[in-house]
């Protein structure tokens, strides 16, 4: 059974049309839960972590917000520089440094 | 800085064949990681180091041997190359909550 799931696979949205990504997850307990975001042909780059329902974190046009069961990653008025695939991944207490990932969603935003 | 470092970039192998993944991080993390990604699917943990010395098996191990010498680097290690071991390998190290990744190396076995 799968720990993590994202949804949707893929996203297609104009520029500036705002949406939601979401992560459900399920633990015995969260350690954190990451988002991060990759590009075509790179590595993952990091964008949040969240420890605690309720918590809120912002960066420009994203801002993630973190539920006993889900995480979404909301992104308002979007550009074409935000196309790209955004990953979740969950560190569960007691499995030590491993995070688990979730398949991840593709965003494309058209101008 | 350089950050994490993995070479190659690309590779094509043949059955059978044996090659080094290198990966190398210039931020002194003591954690370090070996993923793999398939199309259209998360990361899957191969294997993982907590400091030099110290290696532990992830989700998918099988195939695969690692070695941490140093804090620096965290080679991977495919002794019978399989189809099924193509793939994209990233390496990543890690510092509290903040994890960051290599280019990857994008391994072909035909």
């Amino acid at each position: 059974e799968d720990q993590v799931t994202q949804s949707p696979e893929a996203l297609r949205l104009q520029e500036g049309e705002s949406s939601s990504l979401n992560c459900s997850y399920t633990v015995s307990g969260l350690r954190g839960l990451f988002w991060y975001r990759q590009d075509p042909g790179k590595g993952p780059e990091f964008l949040f972590t969240l420890y605690s329902a309720g918590e809120e974190k912002e960066k420009e046009r994203l801002k993630a917000t973190l539920t006993k069961k889900e995480s979404f990653l909301h992104i308002t008025a979007p550009k074409p520089e935000d196309s790209a695939t955004y990953l979740c991944a969950v560190q569960e207490l007691g499995a030590g440094n491993m995070l688990t990932f979730g398949g991840g969603t593709r965003l494309m935003v058209k101008p | 800085n350089a950050g994490v470092t993995q070479t190659p970039k690309f590779r094509i192998l043949k059955i059978g064949q044996s090659m080094t993944l290198q990966c190398t991080q210039d931020m002194n993390h003591n954690y370090m990681y070996w993923y793999r990604q398939d199309p259209g699917m998360g990361l899957k943990l191969i294997y993982y180091s907590v400091g030099a010395g110290i290696t532990d098996k992830g989700e998918v191990p099988n195939g695969y041997n690692v070695s941490r010498s140093t804090t620096e680097d965290f080679p991977l290690r495919l002794e019978l190359a399989a189809p099924s071991q193509t793939s994209v390998y990233f390496c990543a190290s890690r510092r509290d909550s903040l994890a960051f990744f290599g280019q990857g190396t994008r391994l072909t076995v035909v």
